[in-house]
């Protein structure tokens, strides 16, 4: 059974740093792409990030680019999320994603059940 | 920048069909574009539906199909039930790694 664990969370300054992460278990890890999609309170989805099954491409909305890391240890089978500068409108719950492939990801085939990210002062 | 688009809400009545569409702000959707759908309860993580236009997802319901319509995708629900009122959402790929979700479709049931 495919299951994601989101941790990390939590209240975090503006400008200040926050790393999220993802155990993933019931796949090989290494073989699939994994993502990160976020939902503000009271709005909609809005994918984040993502990387292939290597690690050695990423992807990044632009409203995160130059502020948040997405990365991968393979071998303790866990994603991250590093979240640099966070600002307000970063405040979420940060859902893990599992790809559908190795390279890239077409569509999203499980879900974690997320992680709140509170960015306040 | 690429909008996706869904319309915001739609009710059905039980036992009744919706389709529920998503399109681009600019162009057409296409099978290229790899559309999937969505449910999310509230409180609840997102569900995977539909995928590649009209694959679907293990355990989900046949009352659940996707196409394309026209420019669009389309997600419909053939015989409505009460627990299918939820928040719904399509996803598109652009390429390049990129993925873009659409606002969501409230669908309420009565």
């Amino acid at each position: 059974e495919v299951q994601l664990l989101e941790s990390g969370g939590g209240l975090v300054q503006p400008g200040g740093s926050l790393r999220l992460s993802c155990a993933a278990s019931g796949f090989i890890f290494s073989s699939y792409a994994m993502s990160w999609v976020r939902q503000a309170p009271g709005k909609g989805l809005e994918w984040v990030s993502a990387l292939s099954g290597s690690g050695g491409s990423t992807h990044y909305a632009d409203s995160v680019k130059g502020r948040f890391t997405i990365s991968r240890d393979n071998s303790k089978n866990t994603l991250y999320l590093q979240m640099n500068s966070p600002r307000a409108e970063d405040t979420a719950i940060y859902y893990c994603a599992k790809g559908d492939q190795l390279l890239r990801i077409y569509y999203f085939d499980y879900w974690g059940q997320g992680t709140l990210v509170t960015v306040s002062s | 920048q690429t909008v996706v688009t869904q319309e915001p809400s739609f009710s059905v009545s039980p036992g009744g069909t919706v389709t529920l569409t998503c399109g681009l702000s600019s162009g057409s959707v296409s099978t290229g574009y790899y559309p999937s759908w969505y449910q999310q309860t509230p409180g609840q993580a997102p569900r995977t539906l539909i995928y590649n236009t009209n694959t679907r997802s293990s355990g989900v319901p046949n009352r659940f199909s996707g196409s394309i319509l026209g420019n669009k995708a389309a997600l419909t629900i053939t015989g409505a039930q009460a627990d299918d009122e939820s928040d719904y959402y399509c996803v598109l790929y652009m390429g390049s790694g990129i993925s873009v979700f659409g606002g969501g479709t409230k669908v309420t049931v009565l």
